[in-house]
């Protein structure tokens, strides 16, 4: 079967670093995606990783290693508004399938 | 600003009724993903079309749900008869084939009582 996992949940303080991992197990593995998505909001594209490295935007930079399976989301100088659910994905060529989320906390 | 748009954007109706839920992807984009989201099950693909035809539908329960596109700027997803347990937020989401990114629409929540 086709599965992803990540922690469900991660408190942290402004101004602090966070990571989230995910490991996945899928046929025909193209990519991993990070998406972000607030309350009541839509999910929204944070990053895509084909090959195994870091992939820095911003604040935010996502990693992959291959023949590990397994990727992270490295969140930086947290902010409030960085409080949200944060889902990995996995890309087979098909369709994504998604990590069950991650829900961050942002403290003060 | 192109974004992809649902409607409706909230809908409550009793067990038994039929359920239309609309989407107009981004224009040019030539895939279109349809997702449930519930607490329980997370985000879980039901449909996706390229080019209007229909790849996979192998996470929609074929009894009661249907996915069409009638034309490129048009998805339609319905639920006959709605349950209770149909209840969730139905999200569409449009790409270009061959590259990662997603753009979801704002969901459409639905009750069903």
């Amino acid at each position: 079967g086709q599965s992803l996992e990540q922690p469900s949940e991660v408190t942290a303080v402004e101004g602090a670093i966070v990571q989230i991992n995910c490991t996945y197990q899928t046929s025909g593995f193209y990519g991993l995606s990070w998406y972000q998505q607030h309350d009541g909001g839509a999910p929204t594209f944070l990053s895509y990783n084909a090959l195994d490295g870091l992939e820095e935007t911003g604040r935010f930079s996502s990693f992959l290693s291959r023949s590990d399976s397994y990727g992270y989301l490295l969140l930086q100088e947290l902010q409030m508004k960085d409080s949200a659910s944060y889902f990995c994905a996995a890309s087979g060529g098909t369709a994504l399938i998604f990590g069950k989320g991650t829900t961050l906390s942002v403290s003060s | 600003d192109a974004r992809v748009t649902q409607t409706p954007r909230h809908k409550v109706t009793e067990m038994g009724q039929e359920v239309t839920m609309r989407c107009q992807p981004i224009l040019g984009h030539n895939t279109v993903f349809w997702y449930r989201q519930t607490m329980m099950q997370g985000l879980e693909l039901l449909a996706y079309f390229r080019n209007r035809a229909p790849l996979d539908d192998s996470g929609m329960p074929k009894d009661r749900f249907s996915a069409e596109m009638p034309d490129a700027t048009l998805a339609t997803l319905k639920i006959q008869p709605s349950e209770p347990r149909d209840s969730a937020v139905y999200f569409c989401a449009s790409a270009w084939a061959g590259e990662e990114t997603q753009y979801f629409g704002p969901g459409t929540r639905l009750l069903v009582l």
